[in-house]
């Protein structure tokens, strides 16, 4: 079975500085991984995702992921915060055969302090 | 382009009562797939449709049902209401290929009182 798991609930950090956002999956077959951002009162929006070639993938808004296989992780970074990165973040596995469905890690949240 | 639409926003029941919420998908997709959000937690898979048909269900009983029209809409039906529904519902469409992204709506808010 597939899994998602998302390290560190919460996570602050200043106005211009690295984010770094965990994510760690289990699957048995090769991945599709997704990362979605989900703003207050609102649905989810794709950032980026893996699904075969360059394990580099580049988002919107700055946001890039790489795939490590080795590792099995999808970590999420961008290399300077902005205050409009405030949001919940979420990783998420898609089954690769039979019903395409996600599987969501539990997220993190994002404070940007001034 | 039209994206992903559900209605209601906001939704206010009470405990055994019934609801039926709503989505429309986007152009040119013809799966729906449900998720149900709970407060601080991650979507959870409820089912989905291809194709007017059930192509898949997640750990939900079956008081957890749905249908998908021709145009591909599609509406999930909860019976019996228990408090444990009240999360944050979001539907999502796609064309039902793996690695297609999945658009979501903006969610309806069901609060079971």
């Amino acid at each position: 079975a597939q899994s998602v798991t998302q390290l560190g609930s919460h996570v602050s950090v200043s106005e211009g500085a690295l984010v770094l956002l965990r994510c760690n999956y289990s699957s048995s077959v090769p991945p599709y991984l997704f990362w979605y951002v989900q703003y207050p009162n609102q649905g989810l929006q794709l950032l980026l995702k893996y699904t075969t070639g360059a394990t580099l993938v580049k988002g919107i808004n700055g946001f890039e992921a790489e795939f490590k296989k080795s590792e099995t992780s999808f970590h999420l970074t961008k290399p300077s915060a902005h205050m409009s990165d405030a949001a919940e973040y979420f990783c998420a596995v898609s089954t690769t055969s039979g019903t395409y469905k996600y599987i969501f890690g539990t997220g993190t949240r994002l404070k940007v302090l001034a | 382009e039209t994206g992903v639409t559900q209605s209601p926003t906001h939704l206010i029941k009470t405990r055994g009562q019934q609801v039926t919420l709503r989505c429309s998908s986007q152009s040119g997709h013809n799966t729906v797939s449900w998720y149900q959000q709970a407060l601080g937690q991650g979507p959870q898979f409820i089912f989905q449709y291809y194709r007017e048909e059930e192509n898949g269900r997640g750990n939900f009983p079956p008081r957890f049902s749905g249908l998908q029209f021709p145009n591909y809409s599609s509406e999930l039906n909860v019976n019996a209401l228990e408090l444990d529904d009240s999360a944050l519902y979001l539907c999502a469409s796609s064309t039902g290929q793996g690695t297609d992204t999945q658009y979501f709506g903006p969610g309806t808010r069901l609060t079971v009182l």
